[in-house]
Order: structure tokens, then sequence, then C-alpha cells
């Protein structure tokens, strides 16, 4: 993988349903993985940082895993709320540059 | 905490024009921003990195005479457009590390900028 990927590109959830998404991103000279979620006409919001492989953060309802040897991370939405509807960005982060993916766009529906 | 702002968050100019946008970092100071640009359906794209009293460094293939960066502040830095043409229409936005150090960048929401 030469570039940050994030799949799929939207998808819609029931209230109260969990989901999930994935960044895949090259593993090689690997620094940190960022997660931000991203409100229309707001500003991006950091979520998570992070750097070790194994890695799981979590924050409230949202969880993300990181593995670095094969290049991927997970963000999880549990119970999703209509108010978790956002675009969710990932990036890698190589020497403080941010190389980002396309995003996923997440829309939950009451 | 860590809240950065830019203005003006939309703009619509002439062919020919330049035009200023702002990125303030409003309650910590910032020795590092970030400028991006983000076209339609695609990802936010480095344009270049903006240090506080030294020259901004540009990434591959951005035009540092026609995005001009001035970092005057810890708390200031300004991307001007020079000679907007359509294809400069895009969607700008900046981020700001901590002086005090860290992974985090701290983003604005935005300068959705419109050249006709």
């Amino acid at each position: 993988i030469l570039n940050v990927e994030q799949s799929p590109q939207s998808l819609h959830v029931q209230e109260g349903d969990s989901t999930n998404f994935t960044c895949s991103f090259p593993s090689s000279n690997f620094y940190a993985l960022h997660w931000y979620r991203w409100e229309t006409a707001k500003s991006p919001e950091a979520l998570f940082v992070m750097t070790l492989n194994g890695d799981e953060k979590k924050k409230g309802r949202i969880s993300a895993t990181l593995n670095t040897k094969e290049g991927y991370s997970y963000l999880y939405i549990k119970g999703s709320q209509p108010e978790d509807s956002a675009t969710y960005l990932c990036a890698r982060g190589n020497d403080y540059k941010l190389s980002f993916g396309a995003g996923t766009t997440v829309t939950v529906r009451a | 905490g860590a809240v950065v702002s830019q203005h003006p968050s939309r703009v619509i100019c002439k062919s020919g024009t330049s035009v200023k946008i702002e990125c303030r970092s409003l309650d910590f100071q910032a020795t590092t921003m970030f400028w991006y640009r983000q076209f339609p359906k695609q990802s936010l794209m480095l344009m270049a990195t903006s240090n506080e009293g030294s020259k901004a460094t540009y990434e591959q293939g951005v035009e540092k005479d026609k995005f001009l960066i001035n970092h005057a502040s810890l708390t200031l830095s300004t991307l001007t457009v020079t000679s907007a043409h359509p294809e400069d229409s895009s969607f700008y936005i900046c981020s700001a590390r901590l002086t005090s150090g860290g992974n985090e960048q701290f983003f604005g929401p935005g300068t959705r900028l419109t050249v006709l």
C-alpha cells in the first residue's frame, strides 16, 4: 500500500447498531496513526493518536485498534447515535506531516 | 482548549485577484502550522508547513510563488492565493501543533474558495 486508504467510502447504520470501518496505510517507517471526526461546517476533531502496534484506544462509544506490522487500523462505533453522523478521517503521521485517507462518511438513521 | 479559527469561511473572487486566508490559534501558541487543500471527493493534501519566523516548506508540486505563506507570530499564519484562477477553487484548511510539543494537530474549520 502506497497511500492511506479508507473503506468503505460511506455507510449507513441504524441507530443503536454498531459498526466499524478500516484505514490501511504503508507499514514501513511507521510513526503514528491519527483518527479525526469531521462534522459538516466544523473543524475536524482529533479522536486518537496511536503509535504502538496492538494499541487499542477508547473514547466513549468509539474505539480504535492498530496493527502497524500489516498496516491497518479499525475504528469501531458501539450503539450508534445520530450525533455520530460525520466523516471519519485517518491519517498516517510521519515527522509531524499527516497523509490523509479520503474518509468514511457515517450516516446514522434514527 | 486548542481552538483554531480560520477566516474567511467562504470567499468568491474574480480570476486574477489575490485572496488571503488567515489561520489563528486562539488559546495556544503554535510554532508550526500546516496548510492543506481538498478537492471534491479527495483526501486532504498537505500543501506546506508554516514555521513561525522562517520560510515555509512547500510540498512537491506546490508553487511557492502562487501560494504565499506568512507566519509572523506564534498565533497567526496566512495563506495568500495570488492571481487566482478557477483551477485554484478548492477547500483550504489549516492546522496547528502546540509549541509545547505532541503529535496532535488541531484544525480550523476551513475556507471554501471559488474563483470565477
